[in-house]
């Protein structure tokens, strides 16, 4: 079957960093999305990983091991408008029309 | 501004009361999906279309209904809404291209009674 396995929750501090990690089985890869939703507002897409490695955007960073099934969210310096869901999404094999999302990890940042 | 926009925010409804929740975007986007989100669940896809007059399911298409006659809209239909269709729905597009990101409506938070 398909699975995606996120935390649930996780707290953080202002100006800290924090890693939000990310396990998938899926039936095949074509890349991995990072999406983050404020409560009661839409996702809004972060950022997407194909290649094995470190992507980096400003304070967000992505990081993906497809051998492993494994990602994971970097958020530097957090700032308490980071505090949001941040959803994990796989693209399976021959699933371009389909993604898959974990439940997400509901971040709080405290000052 | 490049937007997708649903209509309408908040609904509530009885069992059986027929409702479509509506979905446009002025992006010119091929592709155009349904997503509902529940708790620890997070979204699932409902039904998604690749272009006008092509449509397929998703992950729980059961109780819904879509059309995609102009490329702009794509509307949901509840033909007899039920209890366990409570939730909160996402429209998405995107540009043709499974790399290529989601652009998400600002969502529908339908209770059926």
């Amino acid at each position: 079957g398909q699975n995606i396995d996120q935390p649930t929750e996780m707290t953080a501090t202002e100006g800290a960093i924090v890693q939000i990690n990310c396990t998938y089985q899926t039936s095949g890869f074509n890349g991995l999305f990072w999406y983050q939703q404020h409560a009661g507002e839409a996702p809004t897409f972060l950022s997407y990983n194909v290649l094995d490695g470190l992507e980096e955007k400003g304070r967000f960073s992505s990081f993906l091991s497809r051998s492993k099934g494994y990602s994971y969210l970097l958020l530097k310096e957090l700032q308490m408008k980071d505090s949001a869901s941040y959803l994990c999404a796989v693209s399976p094999s021959g699933g371009y029309n389909k993604l898959i999302f974990g439940a997400g990890t509901r971040l709080a940042v405290h000052p | 501004e490049a937007q997708v926009t649903q209509n309408p925010r908040y609904l509530i409804t009885v069992t059986g009361k027929k409702l479509t929740v509506t979905c446009s975007q002025n992006m010119n986007h091929e592709y155009m999906s349904w997503y509902r989100q529940d708790p620890g669940l997070g979204l699932r896809q409902i039904y998604y279309s690749m272009n006008v007059e092509v449509t397929d399911k998703g992950d729980v298409p059961e109780g819904y209904k879509v059309s995609r006659k102009e490329k702009r809209n794509f509307p949901l239909i509840l033909e007899s809404p039920s209890p366990n269709q409570t939730s909160l729905y996402f429209c998405a597009s995107r540009i043709q291209g499974g790399d290529e990101k989601l652009f998400f409506g600002s969502g529908t938070q339908l209770s059926v009674l």
